[in-house]
Order: C-alpha cells, then sequence, then structure tokens
C-alpha cells in the first residue's frame, strides 16, 4: 500500500533556530500533501495543503513565512518552522494527499 | 475548522468488553472515516464508511453511519489490552481529499 515516510520522528531544538521536517511518498506520487499539527491530547489540526511545482494553501491563523512549505517534487514535501519558539512544541504530521489516507508517522517537535 | 465531535472524550473499560465510540458532524459529507493513534505515534486508517452507506464491518470494527443524524458510531468487540489508543473519526466532502478530525475518543482497555 501507499506509504509515507516521514522524518525525523522526534527533534529537540534552540529557540530562535529552524527545524525541517520532510515527507516522501515511497510508492506513489504525492501531488497534494497535507500538513497537520496536534498540541497534547488534543486532535489534529490542519495548517497547510502542499501541492507540486504550486504555492502552498495555509489556513487561517497559520503564519506562512513561519511555516515555510516546499513540495519541488512528487515524493518530497517539506515544512520547515523558522525561528522556532516554546510555543511551536508540537507534534507534526503529514498526509499524503492522492492516496487520500496514508499519514506520515509524525515528528515530535521540543523547543527549549 | 473541527467538525466531528467524538463522545465520550475518555473511556475505560475491561479486556473483553465492547467499546463504543460516537461521532457527530455538522455538514454534508462524501465520507466518514475512523482512525487510531496510539500515544505520540502516527495515525492508523481504520475504517471507511461512505455517505450512502449506514454500516460497515471490519474485523473486531462495526461503523454505523446516519446522515440524518450527522453521526457515526464505532463499536470494538471483545477489546483487547492493545485497543487502548486514541480514537477519531474524520469527515470528508465531495470532490475532496481534505479531512476534517473530530477531538477524539481515548479508549483505555484494561488487562
Amino acid at each position: 500500500g501507499a506509504v509515507v515516510s516521514q522524518h525525523p520522528s522526534r527533534v529537540i531544538c534552540k529557540s530562535g533556530t529552524s527545524v525541517k521536517i520532510e515527507c516522501r511518498s515511497l510508492d506513489f506520487q504525492a501531488t497534494t500533501m497535507f500538513w497537520y499539527r496536534q498540541f497534547p491530547k488534543q486532535s489534529l489540526m490542519l495548517m497547510a495543503t502542499s501541492n507540486e511545482g504550486s504555492k502552498a494553501t495555509y489556513e487561517q491563523g497559520v503564519e506562512k513565512d513561519k511555516f515555510l512549505i516546499n513540495h519541488a517534487s512528487l515524493t518530497l514535501s517539506t515544512l520547515t518552522v523558522t525561528s522556532a519558539h516554546p510555543e511551536d512544541s508540537s507534534f507534526y504530521i503529514c498526509r499524503g494527499g492522492n492516496y487520500g489516507y496514508t499519514f506520515g508517522s509524525g515528528t515530535r517537535l521540543t523547543v527549549v | 475548522s473541527q467538525q466531528g465531535e467524538e463522545d465520550p472524550q475518555a473511556l475505560s473499560i475491561q479486556e473483553g468488553e465492547n467499546a463504543t465510540m460516537n461521532c457527530s458532524y455538522k455538514t454534508s459529507i462524501n465520507n466518514l472515516q475512523w482512525y487510531r493513534q496510539n500515544s505520540g505515534r502516527g495515525l492508523v486508517h481504520l475504517i471507511l464508511i461512505r455517505s450512502n452507506e449506514r454500516e460497515k464491518h471490519s474485523g473486531r470494527l462495526r461503523v454505523t453511519l446516519d446522515t440524518s443524524k450527522k453521526s457515526s458510531s464505532l463499536l470494538i468487540t471483545a477489546s483487547r489490552a492493545a485497543d487502548t489508543a486514541s480514537y477519531f473519526c474524520a469527515t470528508s466532502g465531495a470532490g475532496s481529499y481534505q479531512l476534517t478530525f473530530g477531538k477524539g475518543t481515548k479508549l483505555s482497555v484494561i488487562p
């Protein structure tokens, strides 16, 4: 079946630094990738939708300059959290759009 | 925006018992799905039910959908300790792969 590989699974970074999260579709071409954020004990909130070869679409309230999304190829989408702050600490997870229901394994980001 | 609302928020049962979780949503849908998430891990797709279906089974899972009430239920029969996880419903509209998640039910199955 369709597999989305997400890395890293865990990352701890210092406040003010940037962190890049990668999602790769391993056996299918993902023209669309959805990025979600999940705070502890809460549900998944859609942050943005990345589209191969075009600009990402951000949900209301999500700062596009802070959460940079790049979808340069049909198999790779990246989310970069720039100038991270402790309040950005969360679980970030991607989902491949073409097959609809294939999630990455998530990235636990802790900003100290 | 959040659409699905699950209840209960938390459920604790003994191994072997059945677990029922409910989900309500607000707008029309193309399909409704249920996912499982183990603590700190990714989501596992459990089952999808289309808007024109009323009931679906998969192993120990039984899902119902009532579009007139905009609600769905997930029944896990003969629960096991390994079923301990959070369960989320998610809805998808016509012509869209975008999913809107509910708040989830945290299920604890006590051995």
